[in-house]
């Protein structure tokens, strides 16, 4: 079983439009979690950790489940330069090595 | 904020040589850098830990001998890909450790033919 395993998409969705996804985890001690972006060909950049509680920063709004090991992001009001794909990261031991899964493409038309 | 380089970005070599690919951190020190492989619509596999003074530790499955990494100063470790194969194609990035957050190379894209 894959440590972090994500529902690859893609998800095509309009400008202006909501969509979330999730993601689920293996390891139940794992310590922290966040989501990156990665665009195509390029490096993946940290868009937000994932606290308990659930945290938000601007349109993006990400949950964590502990006890069903899932996280989510919500995406709101869509824009164009949301198209990417999106990463969900656990650091099992809190030790920097991460476990990425292998993204979520999300699409935003005209 | 923090950056960190790769070199190169993108490196074509035959079957059989061996490459080296470089991460620096550019305005910060780093005492751990990992090494982490992209094949394309996969995930970011960690390859291994590179300690500065001290030897790589590397994932279950990633060979040390092909994969040699060398940490020789707190803003450089190097990556060598030895006798490259077309199975080694892929995408390899680095990231840093700086401020207590983990800053990522912007990749290099080794094609081995």
């Amino acid at each position: 079983r894959k440590e972090v395993e994500q529902d690859p998409g893609p998800f095509n969705v309009p400008e202006g439009a909501t969509v979330a996804f999730n993601c689920t985890y293996s390891n139940s001690a794992s310590q922290s979690f966040f989501w990156y972006r990665q665009d195509c060909r390029k490096e993946p950049k940290l868009l937000m950790s994932v606290y308990s509680s659930g945290n938000e920063d601007g349109r993006f709004t990400a949950q964590l489940n502990r006890a069903s090991q899932y996280i989510s992001l919500l995406i709101r009001d869509s824009k164009l330069s949301d198209s990417a794909t999106y990463l969900c990261v656990v650091n099992p031991l809190g030790d920097y090595k991460l476990s990425f899964g292998a993204g979520t493409t999300v699409t935003v038309r005209a | 904020g923090a950056v960190v380089s790769q070199h190169p970005s993108r490196v074509i070599c035959k079957s059989g040589t061996s490459v080296k690919i470089e991460c620096r951190s550019l305005d910060f020190q780093a005492t751990t850098m990992f090494w982490y492989r992209q094949f394309p619509k996969q995930s970011l596999m960690l390859m291994a830990t590179s300690n500065e003074g001290s030897k790589a530790t590397y994932e279950q499955g990633v060979e040390k001998d092909k994969f040699l990494i060398n940490h020789a100063s707190l803003t450089l470790s190097t990556l060598t890909v030895t006798s490259a194969h077309p199975e080694d194609s892929s995408f390899y990035i680095c990231s840093a450790i700086g401020h207590s957050e983990q800053y990522f190379g912007p990749g290099t894209r080794l094609t081995v033919t």
